[in-house]
């Protein structure tokens, strides 16, 4: 059974400061996929990695993956209060479409 | 281009009624999945389709099915409510494993 570990849960930074999220997943993977939750909305895809090595960026994020670690990384740099979200990491299985979603880090992002 | 739409986006059920949860989408997209947000435990899968005609479940099916007999439609139905579906429901449709979601349904059972 795939499990989706993220961490930290829970992080509260200051503007302007850097951090990385971390998903770790349990079984060999290479479709990783990064995406952002504002409260009360729909969810919103940030990232698709398809391989080992893939890195992707989109302005002060950016998302990367090691699959022979079994590691994707969310990278954010000088963060800003828009920035202020819930980001999931959802891995797919070998074959099909089935994703398995981690718990989700609620990133908060304060002046 | 609509993408994928859900209705209700709000209802409110007494325990043990029935109801169901209707998810279109308009991209031609042959995956379709529906999954429950409960705080703290992320996404959860509840059914998926491959196609039409093909369905199967997920990791939490219990209590509810679906069908699917066209590519666009894929509703979701709950057979007899308890508070333990209490929850916000997001329909999805995927192309190569990524997922476009919609607006969601939040679902009281009281």
């Amino acid at each position: 059974e795939l499990k989706v570990e993220q961490n930290p849960l829970f992080l509260s930074m200051q503007e302007g400061k850097n951090y990385t999220i971390y998903c770790n997943y349990s079984t060999t993977s290479d479709r990783l996929y990064w995406y952002r939750q504002d409260p009360g909305k729909s969810l919103e895809s940030l990232f698709v990695l398809l391989s080992n090595g893939a890195v992707k960026q989109e302005g002060r994020l950016m998302a990367s993956l090691d699959t022979k670690a079994r590691l994707s990384t969310l990278h954010i740099t000088a963060a800003v209060h828009d920035l202020s979200a819930t980001y999931f990491c959802a891995v797919g299985e070998t074959s099909g479409s089935r994703l398995t979603f981690g718990e989700g880090t609620q990133l908060t992002v304060n002046p | 281009n609509a993408g994928v739409t859900q209705t209700p986006k709000f209802q409110v059920l007494k325990t043990g009624q029935s109801m169901t949860l209707q998810c279109a989408q308009d991209m031609n997209h042959e995956y379709m999945s529906w999954y429950r947000q409960d705080p703290g435990m992320g996404l959860r899968l509840i059914h998926y389709s491959v196609g039409a005609g093909i369905t199967d479940q997920g990791e939490v099916p219990n209590g509810y099915n679906v069908s699917r007999s066209t590519t666009e439609d894929f509703p979701l139905r709950l057979l007899s409510a308890a508070p333990s579906q209490t929850s916000v429901y997001f329909c999805a449709s995927s192309y190569w494993g990524e997922a476009f979601f919609g607006q969601g349904t939040r679902l009281t059972v009281v």
